[in-house]
């Protein structure tokens, strides 16, 4: 089955600085690629996801991009603020024929730091 | 904006015993699953569910666990015969329509088994 990779397993950043995540995936058939911000004892909540047939998606200070070639793909934060502390998930949806069960990575622990 | 809600928020139970986890998902979604979160670890499937049905299960979804749709809002997870390892947050998940679809989590379920 599918398998993703997550790294760094921890980031700390200072406040205005960028953070970088990245995963790997192991089924290249995998099409679909959201991340997830949980904070500490809350519900996993989608920031941005990207689909297969793009490389790059942005919104505001967050952007994905996607090697499909490579089978990766990272999360971009800009200009990081202290509210963005929490845990960040990324996640394929392998292709079972239809069905939207999502692998997750095993998380980042963000820090911004004032 | 609706949310996927879940009950009870905490559950203590002893070893052995049957637990019933409870969701309410988005009112016109169609998609149901279930994942869990051990303390500490990434999110994992363990079940999908479609037009009163699974469409797909994990390998930790053995014969102790079930699903049921009771009625036209509830979704539930019930655990037979609960053993320690089961203790982690259970999150509820839905979406609307088939192909690709953004899950919405709901706020999980804290099972600690004694």
């Amino acid at each position: 089955g599918e398998n993703v990779e997550q790294h760094p397993s921890t980031l700390s950043v200072q406040e205005g600085d960028s953070a970088v995540i990245k995963c790997t995936y192991s089924d290249s058939a995998s099409n679909y690629f959201p991340w997830y911000k949980q904070e500490l004892g809350k519900r996993p909540q989608l920031i941005i996801d990207i689909r297969s047939n793009v490389g790059e998606k942005k919104d505001q200070r967050i952007a994905v991009t996607l090697n499909k070639t490579a089978k990766h793909f990272s999360l971009h934060i800009t200009e990081t603020q202290p509210e963005d502390s929490a845990v960040y998930f990324c996640a394929a949806r392998p292709f079972t024929g239809g069905g939207n069960k999502l692998t997750f990575g095993t998380g980042t622990q963000l820090k911004v730091e004032l | 904006e609706p949310e996927v809600t879940q009950t009870p928020s905490h559950q203590v139970t002893q070893m052995g015993q049957e637990v019933i986890l409870r969701c309410v998902p988005i009112s016109n979604h169609l998609y149901f699953y279930w994942y869990r979160q051990i303390l500490g670890q990434k999110v994992e499937f363990l079940v999908s569910f479609y037009n009163n049905e699974i469409s797909e299960k994990s390998e930790i979804f053995d014969d102790q666990f079930s699903v049921e749709r009771p009625d036209g809002s509830n979704f539930t997870l019930k655990i037979r015969s609960t053993k320690l390892e089961d203790s982690a947050m259970y999150f509820c998940a839905s979406h609307y329509r088939g192909g690709i679809q953004t899950q919405y989590f709901g706020p999980g379920t804290r099972l600690l088994v004694l």
